[in-house]
Order: C-alpha cells, then sequence, then structure tokens
C-alpha cells in the first residue's frame, strides 16, 4: 500500500461545476499537508496548504479529517484553467515530503 | 527571479553513460531535494540535504546515483552508467527546515536514455 493515495481520475467537468478530490495517507503522525498543481510536463506548483481547521483560498477549499487519515480539495466554479493534475503531500515531522501520484481534472467548455 | 533553478532542462544521452545535473536552491532556504518523476506517477524522493549534510537517501536509489551540495549552496546529481529505465523527470525543490514549509520546484531536467 502507497503511503499516500490518491483517485487518479481523470474528472472530466464542464465549466462551473463543483469537484472534489480526496486523498489518503497512512502515517499518522503525519505534520502537514498539501495540495500541489501539475501541468503537463511542468513542474508541479504549491496550491495551498491544508490546515487542521481547514482553509479557503478563492475558489478552493482544503479540509483534514486527522481521525480517518484524509485530506480533500473541493473546486467551486470550475475554469477552463483548472485542467491540471493536482498532487496531494504529505509531510512528517522531520524528513521528505511524499506524494500521491495525482487526480487528472479536464474542465470542458 | 530568484527562484529554484535547474540545468539542463533536457539531456539525451545513450545508456552506459555518466550525467550531471546540477540545482541552484533559492538562496535563504536551507534544505534541498531530489525526485524523480516519470509519466503518471507522483515525483518519486530520491535524497536531501539539509545545508551541506546528505540526511536521507532512498532505500530505491542505486548505487549508481550520488548527489552532493558541497558548500550548502548548489547540488548536482550524477547518474553513472545510465540504463534506459532511468529516463524520467528530475526535480530539484528547496525548502525552509521543519515539516511546515513547503517545497518550492524548479522546472526539472528531462533525461531520455537511448
Amino acid at each position: 500500500r502507497k503511503e499516500v493515495e490518491q483517485d487518479p481520475g481523470p474528472f472530466n467537468v464542464p465549466e462551473g461545476a463543483t469537484v472534489a478530490f480526496n486523498c489518503t495517507y497512512s502515517n499518522s503522525a503525519s505534520q502537514s499537508f498539501f495540495w500541489y498543481r501539475q501541468d503537463c510536463r511542468k513542474e508541479p506548483k504549491l496550491l495551498m496548504s491544508v490546515y487542521s481547521s481547514g482553509n479557503e483560498d478563492g475558489r478552493f477549499t482544503a479540509q483534514l479529517n486527522r481521525a480517518s487519515q484524509y485530506i480533500s480539495l473541493l473546486i467551486r466554479d470550475s475554469k477552463l484553467s483548472d485542467s491540471a493534475t493536482y498532487l496531494c503531500v504529505v509531510n512528517p515531522f522531520a524528513g521528505k515530503s511524499t506524494f500521491g501520484d495525482g487526480t487528472t481534472l479536464t474542465v470542458k467548455p | 527571479d530568484t527562484g529554484v533553478s535547474q540545468d539542463p532542462r533536457h539531456k539525451i544521452t545513450k545508456r552506459g553513460q555518466n550525467v550531471t545535473f546540477r540545482c541552484d536552491p533559492i538562496s535563504e532556504h536551507n534544505r534541498l531535494y531530489w525526485y524523480r518523476q516519470t509519466l503518471g506517477q507522483g515525483p518519486e524522493f530520491l535524497t536531501y540535504f539539509q545545508n551541506e549534510a546528505q540526511l536521507e537517501k532512498s532505500r530505491l536509489l542505486s548505487d549508481r546515483f550520488s548527489a552532493e551540495r558541497p558548500k550548502g549552496s548548489f547540488s548536482t546529481l550524477e547518474i553513472q552508467r545510465t540504463e534506459q529505465g532511468d529516463s524520467a523527470m528530475y526535480l530539484c525543490a528547496s525548502s525552509f527546515d521543519g515539516p511546515f514549509s513547503p517545497l518550492h520546484f524548479g522546472n526539472g531536467t528531462r533525461l531520455t536514455v537511448t
């Protein structure tokens, strides 16, 4: 079993739709969590951190459920430009960041 | 632009040759990471440094791979006797110390072994 697991998708949604991605992690001692966005053949870029109380950045909302060991990303009012792969990242107290394999989103007109 | 920079952007080499990649991190960051990514997969951890000390190396990494960060600034990743399975995007990232500091990636070096 992988340390960080994501539904690979693809998720194909129309513009304006709301879409949610989940990510589960196996290390209960994980300290911090992030969502990254990666466009085709480009480097991953930080989308947002995930805080224990949940947090929002414009159309994006991230949630953390430590008891069930999963994090989620909600995108409201999807835009064509949101089409990308979304990577879930989990950090332990010390050591490397572990990435999921990503969820691919395609937003269609 | 003071982001992470990697060189070269692309490298094509023949099987059996040695290759070396360079990464210049964000100057204020003391941590530097190397990851490898293949199509359809997330970045896979290779190794990381805190200042000049190499703190962790993936158990999956063969002895053909070596990384250095001699003065705690730039880093090099060398692959000896390349194999076709080494073809991938090699990503460098840097961050501040601690689990709450996110990684900032360079553009990557795309390696093709023929």
